[in-house]
């Protein structure tokens, strides 16, 4: 069955860089779009990024001035998330979720158990 | 950015009995295609998120029938109609017409 595994969440220093990786299985990985959300702890659902299909079309939240790269390696069937200069803000689980066609109208048809980052000195 | 107002914040329901969210986007969600891209989710406690209906009205795979989603333009509503104990959690709108793609804050369904 389709499966979305995210990794590399943990504590980190404000100021650090962390990688956030998110391995599928059970589809063909290449077809579809991609997305990552995060939920700071008791509160909603924040949309962070998007990736198309092949990585040719890329769009980010505003809010995250420039500091978050998304990425994907279809030959290892695994979606990325550089994040730099993390603040205390950036907090939160991370979700990687599926699109449902191959760029963004089909948004979050399938997610992952998400993965936490704690941001702290 | 659009921005999805729900309501309630809180549902108390009984058991069997129907229950009704209500989601309302600052803008319409139209897009030029014609189609509505207006989801709803379920996140049961200390779970992932769960999509229920895409494009206002479509259910997923899998989700019961019980579950139904309506409106037009502005205005959209989940219904259930007929509470299960597994339908706990928090329910979210969530629009996919404009960037940035956003959500609702999310209506909590409890049992009574």
């Amino acid at each position: 069955q389709v499966q979305l595994v995210e990794s590399g969440g943990g504590v980190v220093q404000p100021g650090r860089s962390l990688r956030l990786s998110c391995a599928a299985s059970g589809y063909m990985f290449s077809n579809y779009g991609m997305y990552w959300v995060r939920q700071a702890p008791g509160k909603g659902l924040e949309w962070v990024a998007v990736i198309a299909y092949d990585g040719g079309n890329k769009h980010y939240a505003e809010s995250l001035e420039g500091r978050f790269t998304i990425s994907r390696d279809n030959s290892r069937n695994t979606l990325y998330l550089q994040m730099n200069s993390l603040r205390l803000e950036d907090t939160a689980v991370y979700y990687c979720a599926k699109d449902g066609g191959d760029w963004a109208f089909d948004a979050f048809d399938i997610w992952g158990q998400g993965t936490m980052v704690t941001v702290s000195s | 950015d659009i921005v999805m107002t729900q309501s309630p914040l809180s549902l108390p329901v009984t058991l069997g009995q129907p229950a009704t969210i209500s989601c309302r986007s600052s803008q319409s969600l139209v897009y030029s295609d014609g189609n509505t891209y207006l989801n709803w989710f379920h996140q049961r406690p200390g779970q992932s998120p769960r999509r229920l209906i895409n494009k206002v009205s479509n259910r997923d795979s899998g989700v019961p029938d019980r579950f139904s989603g309506s409106g037009s333009g502005t205005e959209f509503t989940l219904e259930i109609s007929r509470v299960e104990a597994e339908d706990v959690g928090v329910y979210y709108c969530m629009q996919g017409t404009q960037w940035p793609l956003t959500f609702g804050g999310g209506t909590k369904v409890e049992i009574k």
